[in-house]
């Protein structure tokens, strides 16, 4: 595709349940960031993949996040036990390093009741 | 790490004014500076960057100026236009680990 894929848009899930939100980043794009953006503040870092390197997951904000990305390109968030401060939209974003601007994908709106 | 701090959250400007927002970053080691744009509803949108080899950068009606002694950079908008209603974001990074921190967000609105 032309630009970064997110799925699923939306998903609503009760309190407890475990969610998977995927990203599919530009090709040939080696750095990819996921980022959470609550109703009206600002985005906030969550992990950050560049290429082979290990991740810097110094943004996750529990234990119940974590990310993979497999391949060195698609990238799974999975958030185990939801909360309900964990409703938010989460926003993925790929980059080629040369250039450092980010493209970021339309966002999964995650709504747990 | 870095930690980058924004304002103000919220500015109101008539048509044709100009607009300012300001940042400062913590890392001084920080050497990339991307100002982002959210319209309502869409993803963020790069609008202007600056490097740290630099001191100010034009494009059209934006500019970003950036005091590397102070650690503080700043969007300039002149001439406001409706369309320039938005949330803007600032942003720093290291080159050599290209994480990305975002300021808090800038609510822009531009009164016909």
């Amino acid at each position: 595709g032309a630009g970064v894929s997110q799925s699923p848009s939306n998903k609503v899930t009760e309190k407890g349940k475990d969610v998977e939100l995927r990203c599919d980043p530009i090709s040939g794009h080696t750095a990819l960031y996921w980022y959470r953006q609550s109703l009206g503040q600002g985005l906030e870092f969550l992990i950050y993949f560049q290429g082979n390197s290990a991740p810097d997951k110094s943004g996750l904000p529990s234990d119940r996040f974590s990310a993979e990305r497999t391949g060195g390109s698609v990238s799974t968030l999975t958030i185990q036990r939801t909360q309900q401060e964990d409703s938010a939209v989460y926003l993925c974003a790929s980059s080629r390093p040369t250039t450092g601007e980010l493209f970021f994908g339309e966002g999964s709106r995650l709504t747990v009741l | 790490g870095e930690n980058v701090e924004q304002h103000p959250s919220t500015l109101s400007v008539q048509e044709g004014d100009s607009a300012v927002i300001k940042c400062t970053y913590s890392d001084s080691a920080s050497n990339y500076f991307p100002w982002y744009k959210q319209e309502l509803g869409k993803r963020p949108q790069l609008i202007i960057d600056i490097r740290s080899n630099v001191g100010e950068k034009k494009d059209q009606r934006i500019a970003v100026t950036l005091n590397k002694t102070a650690k503080h950079f700043s969007l300039h908008i002149t001439e406001t236009q409706p369309e320039d209603s938005a949330v803007y974001f600032c942003a720093a990074s290291m080159s050599n680990t290209g994480k990305l921190i975002f300021g808090q967000g800038t609510t822009l609105q531009v009164k016909p």
